[in-house]
Order: structure tokens, then sequence, then C-alpha cells
């Protein structure tokens, strides 16, 4: 069975540093990963998409990379700012799940002014 | 195409009472799941279709909970009988392919809070 691991469960950081979120999972043999960003009640939005054959994905400050072999992916965050202040999860797709989303339980990241 | 759209946003309802959560996944998707989040957790898959078809249930999915998707557009999910436990996020995601290279897309969510 597949399980998701988030690290740090929280982090807080000064407006403008680099941050980095880590996520580990225990079967290698996924589709893709993907990075979500949930405001506080609110759904999840889509940040980055990774197949298993890519090693990373970027979009804007954000740099998402994935080691498939070890089970690690990190999502790099450059030049914080408050707005990014949120939930980030992250979820695999594994082979044999008929392609449903396993998350992790989140990193809540508060980027302080 | 407005993505996917989950009514309603927010629901109180007294324990024991029926409650039913709609969700419009993006017009070309044919593949509509369904999850829910309780506080401080990730989302929990509870089932999934393929068009109209119905393929799988989670463990988590109880006797109280049905879910169809009829003509494989939209898609209801109802709760009988709630319980306290049942509060939670109720989201709903979509995607194109049979295997999703092109990710998931997710609703807003129905929060659900039981009395």
């Amino acid at each position: 069975k597949q399980e998701v691991t988030q690290i740090p469960a929280a982090l807080s950081v000064p407006e403008g540093e680099n941050l980095v979120l880590n996520c580990s999972f225990t079967d290698s043999a996924i589709y893709n990963l993907q990075w979500f960003r949930q405001d506080p009640g609110k759904g999840l939005t889509s940040l980055l998409l990774i197949q298993s054959s890519q090693r990373e994905q970027t979009s804007g400050r954000l740099n998402a990379s994935l080691d498939k072999s070890s089970g690690r992916s990190t999502l790099y965050i450059a030049a914080s700012q408050p707005g990014d202040s949120a939930t980030y999860l992250c979820a695999v797709v594994s082979g044999g799940s008929n392609y449903k989303l396993t998350f992790g339980k989140g990193t809540l990241l508060t980027v302080n002014p | 195409d407005t993505g996917v759209s989950q009514n309603p946003r927010h629901k109180i309802t007294k324990r024991g009472q029926n409650v039913t959560f709609r969700c419009d996944p993006i017009s070309e998707h044919n593949r509509l799941y369904w999850y829910r989040q309780t506080l401080g957790q990730g989302p929990e898959f509870l089932t999934y279709f393929q068009n109209e078809a119905q393929l799988e249930k989670s463990r988590l999915l109880s006797d109280r909970f049905s879910a169809e998707r009829p003509k494989g557009s939209f898609s209801t999910l109802e709760i009988q009988r709630t319980e306290q436990g049942d509060s939670a996020m109720y989201l709903c995601a979509s995607s194109l392919d049979r295997i999703p290279d092109h990710g998931y897309t997710f609703g807003s969510g129905t929060r659900l809070t039981v009395v």
C-alpha cells in the first residue's frame, strides 16, 4: 500500500526566504506526482505535475523535483511572499491503483511579512 | 469551461438527516473521483467513476454512503443518517485520461458539519 509522508508538518519563514518542502513515498512504481496548494477551507489548486519519466518541473517561483528511485520529491519556493501562506499537499498516482491519488498530510506554510 | 464545480459549498445538518452533494466535472473529463478530507489530514479516496460506471469504492464508504453519475455527466454523493464523524470536506476531482497524464482538477469542495 502506497504511503506518502510530508516533512515538515509546519513551517514558518520570513518573507523573501527560499524554502524547500519534502515529500516521500514508499512505492516507487508511480505514474506521476502532483503538488497542490490548499487555502484554509478551500479546495485544491494544482501547482505542478511531474511525470514518472521527468526529473523536475518549474512554474514561476516554484520548482518541483522527483527522484523516483529513492521515492522523494521536493517543492522549492523562491523568494517567498505572504501570499504563499497555505497548506501544500503532495500526491502520487501509483500503479495498480485505478489511477487514484494518494496524498500526504501536507505542510502548513506561513510566510511572515 | 469553469473547472470542477461543487454544490453546496457548505452544509450544516442535524445528526440523522440525509444530505446530498453535487459535482459537475470538466465537461470532457470521463473520470470522476470523490475524496474526503478531515482537519489536518490529506484527502482520502472514497470512490471513482469512469463515465457512468462506478469502478471502485473505498472501505471508508460505508453502507450509508452512495454515489451516482448518471449518463457520465455530473455526480452526486449522498450520505444517509448522518453522524458527527461524517463532518469533513468532501472534494470532487476529474481527469481526462485513463492514465492521468494531465493530472487532476479539483473542485472547491463541500464542507459538511453534522451537529
